[in-house]
């Protein structure tokens, strides 16, 4: 089983439409997660952190935390164009700073 | 202001050769990382230095080889480049090692062997 996976889409949006990005991971002892952004050809950029069970909002983000189902999200609100990209879900042991990566997930955002 | 730098952007070389690759972070951080992005995007630690100590030390060839002089600088030495070692690597820095930090990525350094 991966560690972390992610489907790698392409997630294809109409303009306006909420995006849902989907992670989950293997390892039950995790405790930090993060969503980053990878637009084509730049370096990876940190949209949302989590650590606790719920919801996290942030402008047009929500992070969505489920330890008990190893599960996590990223919903993106009234998407725009410059919102495609890859998007990364990473996880952290916690006392471990080694950063564990999904593949990523492709998303379209369609005028 | 470049908060995390690396140099060369691109680096295209031949099999066999050796090659350095050099970053630099101005934001204070006491944690550099060093990772490996293949060509099918996932995104793979390979080291780790916190205070110059090596803290993070992945499956990787010893072909590949860290150093770091000081906290701000942590560079990768390649020996013997493999068609394999094609890739972008992405030098990142953090705070501290909490595991709760934000990691901050450079502009990486797209490696291409022929």
């Amino acid at each position: 089983q991966k560690e972390v996976e992610q489907n790698s889409g392409p997630l294809s949006v109409p303009e306006g439409a909420i995006a849902s990005l989907n992670c989950t991971y293997s390892d039950r002892g995790s405790q930090s997660f993060f969503w980053y952004r990878q637009y084509s050809g730049k370096s990876p950029e940190l949209i949302m952190f989590i650590y606790s069970n719920g919801d996290k909002e942030d402008g047009r983000f929500t992070a969505q935390l489920n330890k008990a189902s190893q599960y996590v999200s990223l919903l993106i609100r009234d998407s725009q164009p410059s919102d495609s990209a890859t998007y990364l879900c990473a996880v952290n042991r916690g006392s471990n700073y080694k950063l564990t990566f999904g593949k990523g997930t492709l998303l379209t955002v369609n005028p | 202001d470049t908060a995390v730098s690396q140099t060369p952007k691109y680096l295209v070389t031949q099999m066999g050769n050796d090659k350095s690759i050099k970053c630099e972070q101005n934001l204070g951080h006491d944690t550099m990382y060093w990772y490996k992005q293949d060509s099918k995007k996932f995104l793979k630690i390979m080291f780790s230095y916190n205070n110059k100590e090596l803290i993070i030390n992945e499956t990787v060839p010893n072909r590949f080889s860290p150093k770091s002089p000081d906290k701000a600088h942590l560079n990768l030495h390649i020996n013997s480049l493999e068609l394999g070692d094609s890739a972008v690597y992405f030098c990142a820095s953090s705070p501290g090692t909490s595991g709760q930090e934000t990691q901050y990525f450079g502009p990486g350094t797209r490696l291409l062997v022929l």
